[in-house]
């Protein structure tokens, strides 16, 4: 069965500072996807980013960065220069490749960006 | 963007009611999902949907259901709401692998 491990329960940093967010994964298939999700106070879940399992290449988008290694099941995520706006609870997930593309999440990151 | 709307946004509700939370989409997606939260901040997968008049039931037991007349429209509903069902409940829509929007959710309260 698939799992996600979030291990940071709740990260506190201070406006400027790079924090990363980890991400480990389980699965069985070969071809899978993960995501980033943030879900701000309000409440709705913000797609991030994608990636599929072939797909080993990092990505840049802004202050945001993701390290993709499949040798050791990660999908870490790196925010440089963190703002208060990035506070936020932060989700990983796996889907894997069946009709159906449900998503299994991590438990979450809270993620808390001070002044 | 993604256009998914849920309501109510926020429900407090009496032991032993039946209620229906609402989720359209205006995207013509086929596969939508509903996804509970506990307090905790865990998501959890309690039912989906391929298209019309198919419904499949998700990891987590859940005592709702919910129906799929038309393809914007995936309600979700409890017919006697108890404490245990306080959470908050996302609906999502998806049309390729994985790739799922989701709306505001509603943040359902049983007293």
């Amino acid at each position: 069965a698939q799992k996600v491990t979030q291990a940071q329960t709740e990260i506190s940093v201070v406006e400027k500072e790079d924090v990363t967010l980890d991400c480990v994964y389980e699965t069985r298939d070969t071809t899978y996807y993960l995501f980033w999700y943030k879900q701000p106070p309000s409440g709705e879940l913000v797609f991030l980013i994608r990636r599929n399992s072939f797909d080993e290449q990092n990505e840049i988008s802004g202050r945001y960065s993701w390290n993709f290694q499949k040798s050791t099941s990660s999908f870490n995520f790196t925010i440089t220069a963190s703002q208060v706006v990035d506070s936020a609870v932060y989700f990983c997930a796996l889907s894997e490749n069946s009709g159906y593309s449900t998503l299994t999440f991590g438990k979450g990151t809270m993620l808390l960006v001070s002044p | 963007e993604a256009d998914i709307y849920q309501t109510p946004r926020y429900l407090v509700i009496g032991t032993g009611k039946k209620i229906t939370l609402e989720c359209s989409q205006t995207m013509g997606h086929d596969k939508m999902y509903w996804y509970q939260q506990d307090p905790g901040m865990e998501l959890h997968l309690i039912h989906y949907s391929y298209g019309v008049n198919s419904t499949e039931k998700g990891d987590l037991s859940s005592e709702s259901t919910v129906s799929r007349i038309r393809t914007e429209h995936f309600p979700l509903t409890l017919e006697s709401a108890r404490p245990s069902h306080t959470s908050q409940y996302l609906c999502a829509s998806s049309v390729r692998q994985g790739l799922a929007f989701f709306g505001q959710g509603t943040r359902l309260t049983v007293v």
